[in-house]
């Protein structure tokens, strides 16, 4: 059975602390993993990782893939009280195509 | 929200009484989901569709069943609802790129209570 885990599940920071998501996989037919992140409503794409090693940067967010060890990190420098959100991984396959299974969530809260 | 609307927003009904509901895309996608979203999971596919007529069981599909005649439409319908099904169901749609990557955009979600 395909599995995503996340962790921590959540984490309480202070406005300008750095903070290290996890997202692990075992899954069959891996293609790529993504990132989302959900504040009160729908889900937002963030990253998408396909080869490892290559890190994707976006501002103060940045995550990086290991398809040898099959996890990724997602790292949040200089933490805002607007980055508090549900974090989300997913992975999706080359068969299946279409298919995407996502872990159950790191609920991130930044306090001022 | 990027050309994807779900109907109703909220709805409460009764156990045991059928529930249908709608996700409408003007994206001209060929892949469209619904997934459900509980406290303490992320979410969790409940089928899926690939084109007109063209859909496939996710991870919790009993108890439901879906349909797609157009391809802007695809409806979520549970026949008989049951307290479990109490949810906040997200309609998703995507286009797999050739990067090899099934980015999805998700409606606003609906909020279903089963009483």
């Amino acid at each position: 059975e395909d599995k995503v885990v996340q962790s921590p599940l959540s984490l309480v920071v202070h406005e300008g602390d750095t903070v290290t998501l996890n997202c692990s996989y075992e899954v069959t037919n891996f293609r790529s993993l993504l990132w989302y992140k959900q504040e009160k409503k729908a889900p937002t794409f963030l990253f998408m990782l396909t080869s490892s090693g290559i890190e994707k940067k976006s501002g103060r967010l940045s995550s990086i893939l290991d398809k040898k060890e099959l996890f990724s990190i997602l790292n949040i420098t200089a933490t805002q009280t607007g980055d508090s959100a549900v974090y989300l991984c997913a992975v999706d396959y080359f068969t299946n195509a279409g298919k995407s299974t996502f872990g159950d969530g790191t609920t991130l809260t930044v306090k001022p | 929200d990027a050309g994807i609307t779900q109907s109703p927003r909220h709805k409460v009904t009764e156990t045991g009484t059928p529930v249908t509901l709608r996700c409408h895309q003007t994206e001209n996608h060929r892949y469209m989901y619904w997934y459900r979203q509980d406290p303490g999971h992320g979410l969790r596919l409940i089928h899926y569709s690939y084109g007109v007529k063209d859909t496939d069981k996710g991870e919790v599909s009993d108890g439901y069943s879906v349909s797609r005649s157009k391809t802007e439409d695809f409806l979520l319908t549970l026949e008989s609802a049951t307290s479990s099904q109490t949810s906040v169901y997200f309609c998703a749609i995507s286009e797999s790129s050739v990067s090899g990557a099934n980015v999805l955009t998700f409606g606003a979600g609906s909020r279903l209570t089963v009483l």
